[in-house]
């Protein structure tokens, strides 16, 4: 699976959009890029994901460069319960069940 | 959506016993379970992957003889800390896939996670 870097930590005003950005230069064509969260003390929880196209659902939309080394996930109205560890991930998609590895994530704080 | 339940949320335990901790797959059947530890201001790390009706694949440096596995059935995985010690202490999550979810993709659903308290 490709690398990620993320930045450690963001600030984002409450009802802002939060953009976090995602490298992963090495990203092959079969691989996804997903995002999760984790809130403190909880266990994660899936954001999104896409391949080549941006994406949008409930939670957040992504976007993905065209050359695909780069990605943004966009929260479109940040709110306090939006705190969390942000995880961008790449990998490729199968048909069975495959472990996450996580990077360290960026820290977004959302601030009232 | 698919759930994972993880059972006891919480939980202290004095140095030298045993504690287990259940995850289960509410509403959907998982062959694979992955079991995550995770230490305070530090990312999640893979511990070991648990296999329905075979052994679990461990990950290294995690000692199968002291973080016990068993994954009995299409919906349950547990795993036994033996002879804690506070080292021990930390955040053990669980996950699993639904392969019947989101199509094309490799999603994990992850329960809340276990903090475990060793004195």
């Amino acid at each position: 699976d490709a690398k990620t870097t993320q930045p450690p930590s963001m600030d984002c005003a409450e009802g802002r959009a939060a953009n976090l950005p995602c490298n992963h230069s090495t990203i092959s064509g079969n691989e996804y890029v997903y995002w999760y969260r984790q809130i403190h003390s909880q266990g994660p929880q899936y954001i999104i994901h896409g391949l080549k196209n941006n994406e949008t659902n409930e939670m957040a939309s992504l976007i993905i460069t065209e050359d695909r080394k780069s990605s943004t996930l966009i929260l479109p109205h940040a709110t306090l319960r939006d705190t969390a560890v942000y995880y961008c991930i790449v990998r490729s998609s199968s048909g069975s069940a495959r472990q996450l590895t996580f990077g360290s994530g960026t820290q977004l704080t959302v601030l009232p | 959506g698919a759930v994972v339940s993880q059972h006891p949320s919480r939980v202290i335990c004095k140095s030298g016993t045993s504690v287990k901790i259940e995850c289960r797959s509410l509403d959907f059947q998982a062959t694979t379970m992955f079991w995550y530890r995770q230490f305070p201001k530090q990312s999640l790390m893979l511990m070991a992957t648990s296999n329905e009706g075979s052994k679990a694949t461990y990950e290294q440096g995690v000692e199968k003889d002291k973080f016990l596995i068993n994954h009995a059935s299409l919906t349950l995985s547990t795993l036994t800390v033996t002879s804690a010690h506070p080292e021990d202490s930390s955040f053990y999550i669980c996950s699993a896939r639904d392969l019947q979810g989101i199509s094309g993709a490799n999603v994990l659903t992850f329960g809340a996670g276990s903090r475990l308290t060793v004195l």
